[in-house]
């Protein structure tokens, strides 16, 4: 019973370091979406995508994050030059089709990181 | 600013207690609603939601939501607590004309005590 997959679950990186974290959806979903927590606040939208395409990334801040979702292995966010303001939570989130009628979001539990 | 707002940041309440946790968007037209639960160290579950038909919603664990459309809000709510709800709970909504992604509440945690 696979769900979401996340990893790492927690992430230490020093300022100016890359960090990447990966998703990998549950079985037969092809939408994938990333959110960050930042302490004491809920969940922010960064980016939706689909296989191959990225499919909106209006949360996702203009300089240093990026996102992929290749044809074959897992969804990857990408945080280039990280700084402490990176610490965040990080969820991935799939779902099998588009989140219309009602359809909901199956969520992987988390990469924690840290940037000291 | 269109938001989804959430009462209460801490709510401390003792087993067998009601709760009532509250949730409020700010969003027009149609919108599908959701209370997620993160218990601790887990991912969110999804304990109910709200798409269309019967406002009043019930969802897993025994708890229900209750959408009222003209307060914009959709609490949650569960008749009997227990140690085991201790946890943080997540409204969300998804406006319909608002592209592919949730928006979501601040969170509530909740701390049931023995």
């Amino acid at each position: 019973n696979a769900g979401v997959m996340q990893n790492p679950r927690h992430l230490v990186r020093r300022r100016g370091q890359e960090a990447r974290l990966r998703c990998s959806p549950m079985k037969g979903h092809s939408h994938v979406y990333w959110y960050r927590q930042l302490p004491e606040e809920g969940l922010k939208f960064m980016v939706y995508l689909q296989k191959e395409n990225i499919i909106d990334e209006s949360g996702m801040p203009k300089e240093r994050f990026s996102a992929e979702f290749p044809k074959e292995g897992p969804s990857i966010l990408r945080i280039q030059q990280v700084v402490r303001g990176d610490s965040a939570a990080y969820f991935c989130a799939s779902s099998p089709l588009p989140l219309d009628q009602g359809r909901e979001l199956f969520f992987g539990e988390g990469s924690r990181l840290t940037v000291l | 600013a269109q938001s989804v707002s959430q009462h209460n940041h801490h709510v401390i309440l003792s087993e067998a207690a009601s709760l009532e946790l509250g949730c409020n968007y700010s969003y027009g037209g149609t919108v599908n609603l959701f209370w997620y639960v993160q218990y601790p160290g887990q991912h969110l579950q999804l304990l109910l939601k709200y798409f269309s038909g019967d406002p009043l919603v019930k969802g897993i664990k025994g708890f229900e939501a209750e959408f009222i459309k003209s307060k914009f809000s959709f609490n949650l709510r569960k008749p009997s607590v227990q140690w085991s709800d201790t946890a943080e709970y997540f409204c969300a909504v998804k406006p319909d004309n608002y592209g592919q992604n949730f928006v979501f509440g601040p969170g509530t945690r909740l701390s049931v005590l023995p």
